[in-house]
Parts: structure tokens; sequence; C-alpha cells
């Protein structure tokens, strides 16, 4: 069964500062999407960022990157220049490319602060 | 843009109770999901539906029941309400065609409390 881990249940930055959040899996897939998806205060869960397993290429998105490291099974979250509004619970997510969709597997979750 | 509209946003239940929460989307997505979230957790799939007529059970389905009569609307139904039932709850829903991303989209959940 595929697992995903946040090893940081909460992590404080300050504004403008940059800011690391760490996700590990464990999967016997070879193709997978990976994601990190952030949940404000109001509760939605908006998507972050996404990766394709088979890219070797790192996502990026505006002040948001990601360090894949497929045979270690690692998907940090980078967050440069840090602002008050990336304040919020960041989930760290897996799922089987073509298996049963939309069956995301979720980490526990980091609380990020950032601090002005 | 309404995306995912979830109704109620809160409601208490004495238990025993029945209610349905509601989910509808307005983005012609084949594909729709109930999660829980329970405190300091991720989400964990409840039900799951790959089109109008068609459900199947996510990792946690015990206690709920499920339809989708039409694309656009997947309600989730809970019977005989339990304490252990309290939750925060996301429907979500995503594209499956050609060029999908995998990424779903979620409301703003529906907070439950069994009394």
């Amino acid at each position: 069964a595929q697992t995903v881990t946040q090893s940081q249940p909460e992590m404080s930055v300050q504004e403008a500062e940059t800011v690391t959040l760490s996700c590990t899996y464990d999967t016997s897939e070879s193709n997978y999407y990976l994601f990190w998806y952030k949940q404000p205060p109001s509760r939605q869960m908006i998507l972050v960022i996404r990766q394709e397993a088979y890219k070797q290429q790192n996502a990026t998105e505006n002040r948001f990157s990601v360090n894949f490291q497929k045979a270690a099974k690692s998907f940090s979250l980078k967050i440069s220049d840090s602002q008050l509004g990336d304040t919020a619970m960041y989930f760290c997510a897996f799922m089987n490319y073509g298996g049963s969709q939309g069956n995301l597997i979720f980490g526990k979750g980091t609380k990020l602060s950032v601090k002005p | 843009n309404a995306g995912v509209t979830q109704t109620p946003k809160f409601r208490i239940l004495k238990i025993g109770q029945s209610m349905t929460l509601q989910c509808t989307q307005d983005m012609n997505h084949n594909y729709m999901y109930w999660y829980r979230q329970d405190p300091g957790m991720g989400l964990k799939l409840i039900y799951y539906s790959v089109g109008a007529g068609i459900t199947d059970k996510g990792e946690v389905p015990n206690g709920y029941n499920v339809s989708r009569s039409t694309t656009e609307d997947f309600p989730l139904r809970l019977e005989l309400a339990a304490p252990s039932q309290t939750s925060v709850y996301f429907c979500a829903s995503s594209y499956s065609g050609r060029g999908n991303t995998g990424e779903l989209f979620f409301g703003e959940g529906s907070r439950l409390t069994v009394l």
C-alpha cells in the first residue's frame, strides 16, 4: 500500500524568507502523480503544484518549486519569498497514474506560519 | 465560476439521525469524490464516482451511501449518525479525459458534528 509521510507537523518562516517542506512516500509503482495542496483557514483545498513521476525536471509555479527525487521517493516543496498569505496547512499527496482515479493518498500535513 | 459547491457548511446531528450532504459541480467533470478529514489528518476517500450511475467505495465507506443520478450532483448520505462521523467532509471533482492532469477541484467543506 502507498503511504505518504510528512515529518514536520509545524513550521514557521519570516516573511520574504525561503522555507522547505518535506515529504516522502512509499510505492512500488513507477507511474504516478505527486501533489502539494494548500489548505488555508478557509478550509478549501487548493492545488499548489504537481509533478508527474516520469518527468525528471522539477516542477515550478512562480514562488513554489519542488525537489523530486524519484529514487529516494522524496518530494519536497520550496516556497521562496514567503508571504503572509502562504500561512496554511500544506498536504503532500500521491496518486497512481491510471489507477483508481482520485484516490489521493494524503500525508498528515504541515502547518506553516509566515511571520511578519 | 462556482466550481464545486457543497451544502450545508455546518451541521450538528444527534446520534442516530440521518442527513444528506449535497455536492454539485458545474465543470462537466465525470469524476466526483467524497473525502473526510479528521483533526490532524489528511483526507481519506469515502466514495467516488466515475460517471452518472456508477459509484464505488473508497478507503472508509462504512456508514455512508452515495448516488450519482446526474453528472453534476453527488450527494453523500449518512444513515444512523455516530460520533465517529464527526469530521469535515470534502467533495471534489476531476476531469478524466485526454490531457487530464490528475488535479482534483475541491469544495469548501462541510463541518459535521454528531452529539
